[in-house]
């Protein structure tokens, strides 16, 4: 079965510099959750889209963005990177028309190491 | 506060063996849904097992079970016959507002349990 794709699956980066990941959801899935999990840490939930609209948020901070396209894809860019960004970052897809015993699908995750 | 609690930082296992781990949960919304996944140490994060707040019965799914104590607010998970693929980190998560057979809430995490299994 398809499962939730994200790219890139390792990013190395600079302090100051840019970086965009992107999350392709799990087809017929409607909605896309970003979570960060820091090193040792549990995973904190960032923000979340249903039908290309924001429809939650967490913890981002100002100099992260995102959005989702009309093919339901999603790209989290983030600016300024600090030493602290870096992290393991998920995306996950349901739908909202799923049964409640559904969980979130997770995607293997980008790993971000800020330099 | 925590909405999310998992006290037990480490847990070690003998091989075939079952397992508990702790997982007590705070929330005042009456419909919410209880989730346990796996992360191995190659980090991906692996669907276990569902509880909603309304099922009268207690999850299972294969090996696992879940222990759900309503009044107790607290979700433990039971991994029957442990084997060594079952060594990984262990998240217990809550997703509220959990009502109508839809649900697009985010999960809030629990600080996660090591479980070392041993032959």
């Amino acid at each position: 079965a398809a499962g939730v794709i994200q790219s890139p699956r390792h990013l190395i980066k600079e302090k100051r510099e840019t970086a965009t990941l992107k999350c392709y959801p799990i087809p017929r899935h409607d909605t896309v959750y970003w979570y960060q999990q820091g090193p040792g840490q549990d995973p904190q939930f960032l923000i979340s889209f249903y039908e290309k609209m924001q429809s939650d948020k967490g913890s981002i901070p100002d100099r992260f963005s995102a959005q989702q396209f009309s093919d339901y894809h999603s790209e989290l860019n983030m600016s300024s990177l600090e030493l602290g960004d870096s992290a393991l970052y998920f995306c996950a897809s349901s739908t909202q028309g799923q049964a409640r015993d559904q969980p979130q699908h997770f995607g293997d995750g980008t790993r971000l190491s800020i330099l | 506060a925590q909405k999310i609690t998992q006290t037990q930082p480490g847990m070690f296992v003998q091989e075939k063996e079952a397992v508990t781990l702790d997982c007590t949960y705070d929330t005042s919304d009456p419909s919410y849904g209880l989730f346990w996944y796996k992360q191995p140490s190659s980090g991906e994060m692996i669907f276990l097992i569902y509880q909603g707040s309304y099922d009268q019965q207690n999850a299972t799914e294969g090996r696992y079970s879940l222990n759900f104590q309503k009044a107790r607010k607290s979700a433990n998970l039971v991994i029957s016959a442990s084997q060594l693929g079952d060594s990984a980190m262990y998240f217990c998560a809550m997703r509220e507002g959990d009502a109508g057979g839809t649900s697009y809430g985010k999960l809030t995490f629990g600080q996660g349990t090591i479980l070392t299994v041993h032959p």
